[in-house]
């Protein structure tokens, strides 16, 4: 257990449905990240948070894709209009960023969706 | 663009022998990388991290090389074991983010 929760584990929706998922990092993490992992890949950038500041977003964060840190310490994901091609492993990551030395993400345990 | 990449998809070895996997990088600029093992169902476990002012680190039973000037990390793992058995990603620092490159199979054979 790294530490960093990712709630559900598993979501199964319709297409055209939306979804949230949740992600509480390590609690002292001011910095929080969602992937996203298709079978038989690495992990793919999607957004990144520095405490509550959305500071970054990859081009695969279309606009049916939301994220939000309120507080800056747990994060939701959401998806707008669920399609087929979004059916993938979203994986959260935190890391505590202090003066400029980088340092590792310590990941979730992902939240595998299904879109049927 | 510029990305992380694996020499091979899949590796096979015996238990108790060494296991080494290998990622070519491209992004010259990169000072940061890291060994993930992600075992089936599961998220990225953090292994070893090396920054590019060093050629080696070792950890318990792993250990990182990097070697800049061809743009190689490789991981080593001494005395596999059938828990060694996951797909392991290296991933380096890009701006702020990490880019994983597809990952290796590695598969311990009793």
């Amino acid at each position: 257990d790294t530490g960093v929760s990712q709630d559900p584990r598993h979501k199964i929706t319709k297409r055209g449905q939306n979804v949230t998922f949740r992600c509480d990092p390590i609690s002292e993490h001011n910095r929080l990240y969602w992937y996203r992992q298709t079978l038989g890949q690495g992990p793919e950038f999607l957004t990144y948070f520095q405490n509550e500041a959305q500071l970054e977003k990859s081009r695969l964060l279309s606009d049916r894709f939301s994220a939000e840190r309120p507080k800056g310490s747990f994060s939701t994901l959401e998806i707008q209009r669920t399609e087929q091609g979004d059916s993938a492993m979203y994986l959260c990551a935190s890391r505590l960023i202090a003066g400029t030395a980088n340092t590792e993400a310590f990941f979730g345990q992902g939240t595998r969706l299904t879109v049927v | 663009g510029e990305s992380v990449g694996l020499h091979l998809p899949t590796l096979s070895v015996q238990e108790g022998d060494n296991s080494i996997i290998n990622c070519a990088y491209s992004n010259s600029a990169s000072d940061y990388f890291i060994w993930y093992k992600q075992e089936s169902g599961k998220g990225p476990q953090f292994i070893i991290d090396i920054r590019s002012n060093m050629d080696k680190r070792q950890g318990q039973r792993v250990t990182v090389l990097l070697n800049k000037t061809v743009k190689h990390l490789s991981l080593q793992i001494a005395a596999t074991q059938p828990g060694d058995s996951a797909v392991y990603f290296c991933a380096e620092i890009e701006g702020q983010n990490f880019v994983f490159g597809p990952g290796t199979r590695l598969s311990v054979l009793p």
